[in-house]
């Protein structure tokens, strides 16, 4: 069991261009969530997978966003036409099966500069 | 929608100090979580209250949920430089939804 797992743990992009970052998680994990954090503040909910099956997405993501789990194990998420406003710590986990008390192991995140 | 907002936003202390960290929502949840997260890295789990009025210890640390189930405190006593970090309560079933965070400093 390495852990979750995220990759670069540093981008630096320039608005207008396009980002992606890899997860790959807790290899038994079915749960693969995705969330968002700035400075000092609590992570923002932005999708999560059941396996392969993108179950939620928040509403307050824009067009812009795209995740996907292709075959149930590691995901991708893609920012298209990045703006600063993106720029944010992208954090991810995974846990077992999801629902009430289940505990969420988190990658140290991507954190992402948009100039 | 459930929100967690948590007080106080900024603590700072010395070592040996006791303190308390605060979440509260208007929404009822069957269970909250607490988290701690250092500077670079995820949340990492600290606890799961599950019953109103539940009480939990970690060490220094004292979990309680409320009786209502709407609000859970964070208590440590005595404190230490390696406390510091960012405490996040966080609640949910199919998805967590994180508090606002407290982010304390403990000074040596």
């Amino acid at each position: 069991d390495t852990g979750v797992s995220q990759d670069p743990r540093h981008k630096i992009t320039k608005r207008g261009q396009n980002v992606t970052f890899r997860c790959d998680p807790i290899s038994e994990h079915n749960r693969l969530y995705w969330y968002r954090q700035t400075l000092g503040q609590g992570p923002e909910f932005l999708t999560y997978f059941q396996n392969e099956a993108q179950l939620e997405k928040s509403r307050l993501l824009s067009d812009r966003f795209s995740a996907e789990r292709p075959k149930g194990s590691f995901s991708t998420l893609e920012i298209q036409r990045t703006e600063q406003g993106d720029s944010a710590m992208y954090l991810c986990a995974s846990s077992l099966n999801g629902g009430r008390n289940e505990k969420l192991f988190f990658g140290s995140g991507t954190q992402l500069s948009v100039l | 929608t459930q929100l967690l907002e948590q007080s106080p936003q900024f603590l700072s202390i010395q070592e040996g100090e006791n303190l308390t960290v605060y979440c509260n929502s208007s929404s009822v949840f069957s269970s909250l979580q607490w988290y701690r997260q250092e500077p670079g890295e995820g949340p990492v789990l600290l606890v799961t209250v599950v019953t109103g009025g539940e009480v939990k210890k970690l060490k220094r640390l004292t979990f309680q949920f409320g009786d209502a189930r709407k609000d859970s405190s964070l208590h440590i006593t005595a404190a230490q430089p390696g406390d510091t970090g960012l405490y996040l309560c966080a609640g949910g079933t199919d998805k967590l939804i994180f508090g606002t965070g407290t982010r304390l400093q403990v000074f040596p």
